[in-house]
């Protein structure tokens, strides 16, 4: 079974200072991994995904992430955060091996941005 | 481009009503979820489906019922509202078959209470 795990349920930071959200995940085969975004009354959107290919994940909007299977962590970073950074931050993991591809959600982390 | 298109975007029910929540995809991704998202919580799946003709239960399908006739269309049913399915369902799609096809496109959601 696989599960999700995001460290922080809220996040405060100041505009122009980095932004760490922490992820760690538990899966019984080798995970795709992603993180979505999802602002105030908005859909999800996709910042970024790892597929096996390289362990450090560039995303839209300066974000990235690393993959270290030996923590089994995937946590998303940004040097410098916008205002317009405010929104709930989802980690998901998908298992390929599974029956389906099916997703599994973290429990998402509110990130604040103040001026 | 429209993507994933769910309608209603909000709805009031009374307690006992049925309806259902539409879904249409337009990539002719074969695999289609629905998820449910309480207040301050992540995204749960209730139902999800590999192809035309198969669906298959989530963590949380009571209440619900869905069918896969077509490989744009989803529907989720809920045949007798309760409260306790006051929330923002989201459906989603994704190509699947492979590592680099597991990105989930979602719709905008639809916001339902039940009164």
């Amino acid at each position: 079974a696989q599960s999700v795990t995001q460290l922080d349920s809220h996040v405060s930071v100041s505009e122009g200072t980095p932004v760490l959200l922490r992820c760690n995940y538990s899966s019984s085969y080798s995970p795709s991994l992603f993180w979505y975004v999802q602002h105030p009354n908005k859909g999800l959107q996709l910042l970024l995904k790892y597929t096996s290919a390289a362990t450090l994940v560039k995303g839209i909007n300066g974000f990235e992430a690393e993959f270290k299977k030996s923590e089994t962590s995937f946590h998303l970073t940004k040097p410098s955060a916008h205002m317009s950074d405010a929104a709930e931050y989802f980690c998901v993991v998908s298992d390929l091996g599974a029956a389906g591809n099916k997703l599994t959600f973290g429990g998402g982390t509110r990130v604040l941005v103040k001026p | 481009n429209a993507g994933v298109t769910q309608t209603p975007k909000f709805r009031i029910l009374k307690i006992g009503q049925s309806m259902t929540l539409q879904c249409t995809q337009d990539m002719n991704h074969n695999y289609m979820y629905w998820y449910r998202q309480d207040p301050g919580m992540g995204l749960k799946l209730i139902y999800y489906s590999v192809g035309a003709g198969i669906t298959d239960k989530g963590e949380v399908p009571n209440g619900y019922n869905v069918s896969r006739s077509t490989t744009e269309d989803f529907p989720l049913r809920l045949e007798l509202a309760a409260p306790s399915q006051t929330s923002v369902y989201f459906c989603a799609s994704s190509a699947g078959g492979g590592f680099m096809n597991t990105e989930a496109f979602f719709g905008q959601g639809t916001r339902l209470t039940v009164v």
